[in-house]
């Protein structure tokens, strides 16, 4: 069975810029969730989807960050503008249902200049 | 809000050593997962625990609800079981379904 997919796994940027980021989860998988961890700080949550509604969005700094997953599939990330403390390791999971054990992705990790 | 400590925050030990991380939280809880983080960022499941003991492998977890404490234990440690090792919780109650995460204990084995 493939695990999550993520992509980029590295992204460089200035400040300012935008960026985006991919997530493709484990096939089936209904919920999918979006972490942020800084450096030497376990993950946070950013945002979590039910197939293709949004269950918890309440710690995603809306100003900047915006999530979707269209197709309750596939789950693009944006920042935009990127700021310093963005620079992150950018984490997705997915599991089979709320309840279920969450499979992680390798991460992408964003430098903001 | 649930509140997550891991004790201890970093550890270094001999190959072939008893290893234990401790976790602790501050309101019930649904589900306690242990998850192991390598350099580089991956991050891999290791139990999904609501009560008792689980083992796989040289790894053994235990939740004690009441307590609201569970601990990781690594017997027979090897330099490869070097990682971080994060502690995260599934507040009761319903709501939203996000885990609330520990800082994570840097385990370090040394050869």
């Amino acid at each position: 069975e493939a695990g999550v997919a993520q992509s980029p796994r590295y992204k460089i940027i200035e400040k300012r810029q935008s960026v985006a980021f991919w997530c493709n989860p484990i096939s089936g998988h209904a919920t999918l969730y979006w972490y942020q961890q800084i450096l030497g700080q376990g993950p946070k949550l950013l945002i979590q989807f039910q197939n293709n509604g949004v269950v918890d969005d309440s710690q995603l700094p809306k100003d900047r960050f915006s999530a979707e997953r269209l197709k309750g599939v596939d789950s693009t990330l944006k920042i935009q503008p990127a700021k310093l403390e963005d620079s992150a390791v950018y984490l997705c999971a997915s599991s089979y249902s709320d309840q279920e054990t969450q499979y992680f992705g390798p991460g992408t990790r964003l430098l903001v200049l | 809000k649930n509140e997550v400590e891991q004790s201890p925050q970093n550890l270094t030990a001999q190959e072939g050593e008893f290893i234990t991380i401790n976790c602790s939280y501050s309101v019930g809880i649904s589900a306690l997962h242990w998850l192991q983080q390598h350099p580089g960022g991956g991050i891999v499941s290791l139990f999904m625990l609501s009560s008792g003991k689980k083992k796989h492998g040289r790894l053994i977890a235990t939740i004690n609800i009441q307590e609201k404490h569970s601990s990781l234990h690594i017997t027979a440690s090897h330099p490869r079981d070097s990682a971080v090792y994060i502690c995260a919780v599934r507040s009761a109650g319903g709501g939203a379904d996000g885990l609330t995460f520990g800082k994570g204990t840097h385990l370090i084995i040394q050869p």
